[in-house]
């Protein structure tokens, strides 16, 4: 069964570096063909995703948020952070880790399992 | 990047009725398009993924089709438990895993 839980501050100042870890169990992140991701969504708004990274490292990014986050990953403890720099209010937002796999080698990707999310305030 | 525009934003809807939402990209993006449910405090769940594959566990009321910019989700026989927002995402391009804007669907 996997299953994936976000960690990490409830409220951070503006500017301040906001960093959130996804913790999971069920899959390893050294098998081939599998990712996970982070995706956002601000109170009563759409989804976001911000990044994603690979079994193999490859990493990827929203173009538009490029340059404010970092994805890594620590497969010895099965766990995935996200770093986003100079928070501002409109980042207040609940922060998702999800699953990220293909059905076939094709690549068909996609989300199929999600953590429950964590609501993260920038405000001082 | 590419862009992901969902039709409508929100609509309304009877117990029974069949319902379609439109989901376009601003370029081909193959059928690398997936749909996604989602209902008040909760995560999103996979409904849909290349376009037409039902994921497993999912309600065979739903069902999409579609191809390069076009795609549509289904929903046939509307039940009081599929009130919820509809989000679709394009896994094609990794310039950006886009999800659309949403439809929020409510149930008369």
């Amino acid at each position: 069964q996997i299953t994936l839980k976000e960690s990490g501050p409830t409220l951070v100042k503006p500017t301040q570096t906001l960093t959130l870890t996804c913790t999971f169990s069920g899959f390893s992140l050294t098998t081939n063909g599998v990712g996970v991701g982070w995706i956002r969504q601000p109170p009563g708004k759409a989804l976001e995703w911000l990044a994603l990274i690979y079994w193999d490292d490859d990493k990827r990014y929203s173009p538009s948020l490029k340059s404010r986050v970092t994805i890594t990953k620590d497969t010895s403890k099965n766990q995935v952070a996200l770093t986003v720099t100079n928070m501002y209010p409109v980042d207040t937002a609940t922060y998702y880790c999800a699953h990220w796999v293909r059905a076939s080698s094709a690549g068909d990707y996609f989300f199929d399992l999600w953590g429950r999310g964590t609501l993260v305030t920038v405000s001082s | 990047d590419i862009q992901m525009t969902q039709s409508p934003s929100s609509l309304s809807a009877f117990v029974g009725d069949r319902v379609t939402i439109t989901c376009r990209a601003s370029q081909s993006i193959d059928r690398y398009l997936n749909w996604y449910q989602q209902k008040p405090g909760e995560a999103p769940k996979l409904l849909i993924y290349a376009a037409s594959n039902l994921q497993n566990g999912v309600s065979s009321r739903f069902s999409g089709r579609g191809s390069r910019t076009d795609f549509i989700l289904t929903i046939s026989s509307l039940q009081p438990e599929d009130s919820a927002t509809y989000y679709c995402q394009q896994s094609h391009s990794s310039l950006g895993y886009t999800f659309g804007q949403g439809t929020k669907l409510e149930i008369k």
